[in-house]
């Protein structure tokens, strides 16, 4: 049982460079998140899918897109990377809306 | 004003000693509230849940809630220098009913157990 799984671990992108970081839960867990973290400011709330087939935007949406390719996979999609958008990554996936949500390794993006 | 508060530290306490984090929230409405531990370089874990007024003890780590003040705490008994870590509170913010489900989080404190 891994848990949520995420990949790349790693990734540096130029601007401009599109890229899509790839989350996985086997947690038949029905909600998935996307989450970035910056220095001083917490976790804020990207997008978000609180079921199969259905994404909702969060705090910080400009400049992403996702996809909920089934019940197990939610990917973002950066389609055209910023400076700005250089952070830390955390999917996190939940069994039930407002439950204890369950967060993946990270991915440590970096934009030149 | 921030929807959930914490105070940035460093907290810095003496091995053996109890460590005390406090958060404050704006909802009125929350019913779930959440202290995650995160270790430099590492992803958030849970530690403890809280849904009711009152006080939940798991080991050495006890979290308290009183909805009526707005506030949870989270108290670490005997601590160790590997409680050494950023702690997250995270609150279930309600806005709207389509908002349920969508974790508010604390920028976090930082603790520092020193031997």
């Amino acid at each position: 049982n891994a848990g949520v799984t995420q990949t790349p671990k790693f990734q540096v992108l130029k601007t401009g460079q599109s890229m899509t970081l790839q989350c996985a839960q086997d947690m038949n867990h029905n909600s998935m998140y996307w989450y970035r973290q910056d220095p001083g400011m917490g976790l804020r709330l990207i997008y978000y899918s609180a079921s199969e087939g259905t994404t909702d935007k969060g705090e910080v949406p400009n400049g992403y897109n996702v996809s909920r390719l089934n019940k197990r996979e939610f990917s973002l999609r950066l389609e055209s990377a910023a400076p700005s958008q250089t952070s830390v990554y955390f999917c996190a996936s939940t069994i039930a809306r407002g439950d204890t949500q369950y967060f993946g390794p990270g991915t440590r993006l970096t934009v030149l | 004003q921030k929807e959930v508060e914490q105070n940035s530290g460093p907290l810095s306490v003496p091995e053996g000693a109890i460590a005390s984090l406090n958060c404050t929230y704006s909802d009125r409405g929350s019913q779930s509230f959440f202290w995650y531990r995160q270790y430099s370089g590492k992803s958030p874990e849970l530690i403890m849940s809280i849904y009711s007024n009152g006080d939940k003890e798991d080991g050495r780590f006890t979290a308290q809630l009183n909805k009526a003040s707005q506030y949870v705490s989270l108290l670490i008994r005997d601590s160790q220098p590997s409680d050494s870590a950023t702690y997250l509170c995270a609150v279930n913010i309600r806005k709207r009913a389509d908002s349920w489900g969508k974790l508010q989080f604390g920028a976090g404190t930082q603790v520092v157990v020193t031997p």
